[in-house]
């Protein structure tokens, strides 16, 4: 059974980094990609970022420069982090794993909603 | 980036209605295409990828369909627990970008 279980700070002060954790049970982090959307009720669904199976990252040219996505295999997570953060970064943000190329998004986190103000 | 277009934005419908959904793509996305359902207060499900595969364990009465640039989401036999808001995904290209969501009604 896949779980994708994510945590971090849900109020931060403009400015501050925003930094996200997401556990992976159920599936290796040397196998699948790894995303993080967010969700606004202006702008829907965004997709942020991915990190492949072997490490190589792919971003959102709209948050390139304040984004990073890691993975820690020892800790089976990947995490997210936003620096400079204003309040158009208020969101719920989803932590999700894509099988492979062909196959998309196939299993979400719970979310954690993260307000900046 | 690749601009998805849903429609329509919102529909009412009754148990039983056969529903439709479409996506438009901006760019051709080869059938790079996934339908979500997401219902208030929870994570968006996966129903289908590559434009017609429908994952393990979703009903068959949804329907997934489309080539090019022009896709569109079936509900067979509308369902009580169908009502939600549905919302495609491109994964041809990255960004990988999301349609503005169809909020189904009843």
């Amino acid at each position: 059974q896949v779980q994708l279980q994510q945590w971090g700070a849900g109020l931060l002060k403009p400015s501050e980094t925003l930094s996200l954790t997401c556990a992976v049970s159920g599936g290796s982090l040397s196998v699948y990609y790894w995303t993080w959307i967010r969700q606004t009720p202006g702008k829907g669904l965004e997709w942020i970022g991915e990190i492949t199976q072997t490490g190589v990252t792919n971003y959102n040219p709209s948050l390139k420069s304040r984004v990073t996505i890691l993975v820690d295999r020892s800790r089976d997570e990947f995490s997210l982090r936003l620096t400079s953060t204003t309040a158009a970064d208020t969101a719920v943000y989803y932590c999700a794993r894509r099988h492979n190329p062909t196959r998309g998004l196939e299993y979400w986190g719970q979310g954690t909603p993260v307000s900046v103000s | 980036d690749i601009q998805m277009t849903q429609s329509p934005s919102s529909l009412s419908a009754s148990v039983g209605d056969r529903v439709t959904i479409t996506c438009r793509a901006s760019h051709g996305i080869n059938n790079y295409l996934a339908w979500f359902q997401q219902k208030p207060g929870e994570a968006p499900k996966s129903l289908i990828y590559l434009a017609s595969s429908l994952r393990s364990g979703v009903p068959s009465r949804f329907r997934g369909s489309g080539s090019g640039t022009d896709f569109s989401l079936t509900i067979s036999s509308l369902q009580p627990e169908d009502f939600a808001t549905y919302y495609c995904q491109q994964y041809s290209t990255y960004p990988h970008t999301f349609g503005g969501g169809t909020k189904v009604e009843i």
